[in-house]
């Protein structure tokens, strides 16, 4: 299995910030690099596909880059709803998942 | 509009058996690999399970193999797993995703299914 480190476990932040969230994978996995959004009682939410490529319907404030094995998902301007806990998913091999990364309001 | 939507979660003792059902609309079930995909209280998610398009391709994590058993009914677009000799460590919201046709990720997921394994 391939190991995925997020960093940081949590993170407070305001409104309007920009955010970095960074994911480390323990072999290289190229661009086979999700990221997934999930809020309380719901299902996760593809955010980012291979590693950079946006989903549809996702705004533009999110973005994702890195190859190999260092990825980071930015936000660029804080919005109320993007407070959640975010997940990097590597599909290199049999899938796997980061520990997630809680966005919490300061 | 794509919806996955899994049934048949609940109580069950160690020992025990389960089947999910995860019900298929709104896109060609028929055309994509589908996936299960765990999330125990309070904990991060961890794959389950994978089954290609045509189910002749099955993938399981290691310790679920020889007790769970993925299908698929491509005729009713349902997706299904068997879980046998259920342990407390299986206790979790379980989830149906669509794996994308390039992409190999998980782009739509269905809204969950609690399964607790207890005494």
């Amino acid at each position: 299995d391939i190991q995925m480190t997020q960093s940081p476990s949590s993170l407070s932040a305001s409104v309007g910030d920009r955010v970095t969230i960074t994911c480390r994978a323990g072999q290289s996995v190229s661009t086979y690099l999700n990221w997934y959004q999930q809020k309380p009682g719901k299902a996760p939410k593809l955010l980012i596909y291979a590693a950079s490529s946006l989903q549809s319907g996702v705004p533009s404030r999110f973005s994702g880059s890195g190859s190999g094995t260092d990825f980071t998902l930015t936000i660029s301007s804080l919005q109320p709803e993007d407070f959640a806990i975010y997940y990097c998913q590597q599909s290199y091999s049999f899938p796997s998942f980061g520990q997630g990364t809680k966005l919490e309001i300061k | 509009e794509v919806q996955l939507v899994e049934s048949g979660g609940g109580l069950e003792q160690p020992g025990g058996s389960l089947r999910l059902s995860c019900a298929a609309s709104g896109f060609t079930f028929s055309s994509y690999e589908m996936n299960w995909v765990r999330q125990a209280p309070g904990k991060g998610l961890e794959w389950v399970s994978y089954i290609s398009s045509s189910g002749s391709t099955i993938y399981y994590k290691d310790s679920v193999k020889g007790r769970f058993t993925i299908s698929r009914d491509n005729a009713k677009n349902s997706l299904y797993l068997q879980m046998n000799s259920l342990r407390a460590e299986d206790t979790a919201v379980y989830y149906c995703a669509r794996e994308n046709a390039s992409g190999k990720n998980f782009d739509y997921w269905g809204q969950g299914t609690l399964v607790t394994v207890s005494s």
